[in-house]
């Protein structure tokens, strides 16, 4: 099945530094990327849709100066969350899928970061 | 937001017995998926059933849609302590956008 790989699985840094998270697709090409947060015991948040070639598109009340989404390629897209603080600590999840068939096959998920800022 | 109503939230039951969740939703959409999540890690893809669709069956797992009610549930028969974790429903669009319920918790007991 297809793969999805998401690195770092863990990061624990001070604040304010910058941290950047990437979504590698393994064995198919990767029209679209999302990116989600999630909270503990919580659902999953759609912060952007992310096109390989294109800007990415946020969801209402996600800063996009703070998570700066780059889609370089079919099989990489990276979220860096600037000048990161406390409140940004959460467990950040991509998933991945080929648009020209999104309606017959599922999104395909990288096993999440959890972002620590002390 | 999230358009998807899970129930119940938090489902404990013993090993060998059936465990069914539903999903309920508002708006129109193209297709539904039902996701596992154990805890800490990604989601895992279960089911897709499409708008069409009344119902679909993968090994132990039955998923059915009902549009004019808006509603699915996910039937995990012959439950095993290894299915111990959170599903996930989620709508699709026809934008391609999937929007999560808020999960139901389950706990298999051996």
């Amino acid at each position: 099945g297809a793969v999805v790989s998401q690195h770092p699985s863990r990061v624990i840094c001070k604040s304010g530094t910058s941290v950047k998270i990437e979504c590698r697709s393994l064995d198919f090409q990767a029209t679209t990327m999302f990116w989600y947060r999630q909270f503990p015991k919580q659902s999953l948040m759609l912060m952007a849709t992310s096109n390989e070639g294109s800007k990415a598109t946020y969801e209402q009340g996600v800063e996009k100066d703070k998570f700066l989404i780059n889609h370089a390629s079919l099989t990489l897209s990276t979220l860096t969350v600037t000048s990161a603080h406390p409140e940004d600590s959460s467990f950040y999840i991509c998933s991945a899928t080929d648009f020209r068939d999104w309606g017959n096959q599922p999104q395909h998920f990288g096993d999440g970061t959890r972002l620590s800022i002390l | 937001s999230q358009q998807g109503e899970e129930d119940p939230q938090a489902l404990s039951i013993q090993e060998g017995e059936n465990a069914t969740m539903n999903c309920s939703y508002k708006t129109s959409i193209n297709n539904l998926q039902w996701y596992r999540q154990n805890s800490g890690r990604g989601l895992v893809h279960l089911i897709l059933i499409r708008s069409n669709e009344r119902e679909k069956h993968s090994g132990r797992l039955r998923v059915t849609l009902d549009t004019s009610k808006k509603s699915s549930s996910l039937l995990i028969t012959a439950s095993r302590a290894a299915d111990t974790a959170s599903y996930f429903c989620a709508t699709v669009n026809s934008y391609g956008k999937l929007t999560f319920g808020q999960g139901t918790i389950l706990t298999v007991h051996p």
